[in-house]
C-alpha cells in the first residue's frame, strides 16, 4: 500500500489559494490519488481525482507530476467553510476497491479572518 | 453519489455492554465498508462487508469483537462487542460508489 505524507497543518487567510502537498514515493502504476475533506462529526467527503496531470472540478483542483510521487491540492479563494482537515488517499480503487486504501494523518487546514 | 444513513449517531454505554450500529444506503453497493476514527486521528478500516460472505477484517481487528451483518445490498451493522473505555471513537460506514467513497456521518461512542 502507497504510504502518503501531508503537512499537519496550514493556516491560510480568507481569499487566499491553499496549496496542499501529499508525498506518495511509492505509488504504483494502477494507484490514483483522491483527497477527501472531513469537518467535524462529519464522515469524510470526496473533493477530487486523479491519475495524472491536472484535474480541476467546481470545488478545486489537482496538480499531479510526471513522476506521480507527490500531488498538489488547490483550493481557490479559500473560505472561513473550508476549514476542515484534508485527506489525501492513494491506491488502487479499480480491482479491490477502497479496501486497498489507506487513510493518512491528514492536514488540518484553519482559514482565519 | 450515494446517500447513507447511520444510526444511532451518538451513544453512551457501560463497560462490557454491546452497540449494533445501523447503516442504510439509498442505492444497492457490492462492499460496504466499517471506520474507526479515534479522537485526533485518522480513519482505520475495520471490516469490508461484501453481501452474502463473511466479512473481512483487517490486522487487529477481530469478528468476536466487531461482527457484522450484511443481509442484502443495502444494509449492513456493525457491533461493538463487550465493550471498554478504548473502544470510544468514532465509527463511519462507508460505500464505494462510481470509484468513490462517501461516509456516513458516523455514530460517536462514548464507553464509561
Amino acid at each position: 500500500l502507497a504510504k502518503t505524507t501531508q503537512p499537519i497543518s496550514m493556516d491560510s487567510y480568507e481569499g487566499q489559494e491553499v496549496n496542499i502537498t501529499c508525498s506518495h514515493n511509492n505509488i504504483a502504476t494502477n494507484d490514483y490519488i483522491t483527497w477527501y475533506q472531513q469537518f467535524p462529526s462529519q464522515g469524510p467527503r470526496f473533493i477530487i481525482q486523479g491519475y495524472k496531470t491536472k484535474v480541476t472540478n467546481e470545488v478545486a483542483s489537482l496538480f499531479i507530476p510526471a513522476d506521480r510521487k507527490s500531488s498538489t491540492l488547490s483550493l481557490p479563494r479559500v473560505s472561513l467553510s473550508d476549514t476542515a482537515v484534508y485527506y489525501c488517499l492513494v491506491g488502487d480503487i479499480t480491482t479491490g476497491g477502497y479496501q486497498k486504501v489507506t487513510f493518512g494523518i491528514g492536514t488540518k487546514l484553519q482559514v482565519i479572518p | 453519489s450515494a446517500v447513507i444513513s447511520q444510526k444511532p449517531s451518538r451513544d453512551i454505554c457501560q463497560r462490557g455492554t454491546s452497540l449494533t450500529i445501523q447503516c442504510q444506503v439509498d442505492s444497492q453497493v457490492t462492499m460496504m465498508f466499517w471506520y474507526r476514527q479515534q479522537p485526533g486521528q485518522s480513519l482505520t478500516l475495520i471490516a469490508t462487508a461484501n453481501q452474502g460472505s463473511e466479512a473481512t477484517y483487517e490486522s487487529g481487528f477481530v469478528i468476536d469483537k466487531f461482527p457484522i451483518s450484511r443481509p442484502n445490498l443495502t444494509f449492513s451493522t456493525l457491533t461493538v462487542s463487550n465493550m471498554s473505555p478504548e473502544d470510544s471513537s468514532i465509527y463511519l460506514c462507508s460505500v464505494d460508489s462510481n470509484e468513490k467513497l462517501f461516509f456516513g456521518s458516523g455514530t460517536q461512542l462514548s464507553v464509561l
